[in-house]
């Protein structure tokens, strides 16, 4: 079964700078989700892109997707510190739902 | 106020000691899923359900049982819960199969088997 792959595991930035993360994936999917979790708390979701769609924007959220280079990326504009949080891209293969290791994130103020 | 719920929210148990931990959702969804997660290897999805008596195995479902007789209910079984099931679970539910749902997710049960 495959699982996506985030890079980087760790990132930290300062307050108002963007940050970047990437998630890489070896099969179809049908398509990619990305989520938020807060320190051992539940998962939240973000944005779900389908896998005819190449770019999706919610909020201070951009995320783009390229399935000939099987790969995707989340986007976050303007950090603020609330955005302390792992990050995870989720696959969709027909029912089931394959997490990464997610890319922890570190906004200092 | 829509949300998974789970308990108990923290189990320290034995080895061998059968246990269930509870998963219920007010959204009326018909998927409901387990997932465990450990450091470094994300989460890993045990067991789905896609409709009332519905099930399938996810990719680390050794040592787990489920049933989904209602659809609000998605419990979690245990039946001789060894050290290496020490994890923090997760249930969450989607409105349909995950294909075009986002995902709710509960607030996580910590278990420690001893």
């Amino acid at each position: 079964s495959q699982q996506g792959e985030e890079d980087p595991q760790a990132l930290s930035i300062q307050e108002g700078e963007n940050a970047t993360m990437n998630c890489s994936y070896k099969t179809s999917i049908n398509n990619l989700q990305w989520y938020r979790q807060n320190s051992g708390r539940g998962l939240v979701h973000l944005i779900l892109i389908r896998s005819n769609e190449r770019e999706k924007h919610s909020g201070r959220l951009r995320v783009t997707l390229d399935t000939s280079k099987k790969s995707s990326s989340l986007l976050i504009t303007a950090s603020r510190a609330a955005d302390t949080a792992s990050y995870f891209c989720a696959l969709d293969s027909w029912g089931k739902l394959q997490f990464g290791a997610g890319t922890q994130v570190v906004v200092t103020p | 106020e829509a949300q998974v719920t789970q308990n108990p929210r923290y189990l320290i148990t034995v080895t061998g000691k059968k246990l269930t931990v509870t998963c219920s959702q007010n959204m009326n969804h018909e998927y409901m899923s387990w997932y465990r997660q450990d450091p470094g290897l994300g989460l890993r999805q045990i067991y789905y359900s896609m409709n009332v008596e519905v099930t399938d195995k996810g990719d680390v479902p050794e040592g787990y049982k489920v049933s989904r007789k209602e659809k609000r209910n998605f419990p979690l079984i245990l039946e001789s819960p060894s050290p290496n099931q020490t994890s923090l679970y997760f249930c969450a539910s989607s409105l349909l199969g995950t294909g075009y749902n986002e995902q709710f997710f509960g607030p996580g049960t910590r278990l420690t088997v001893l």
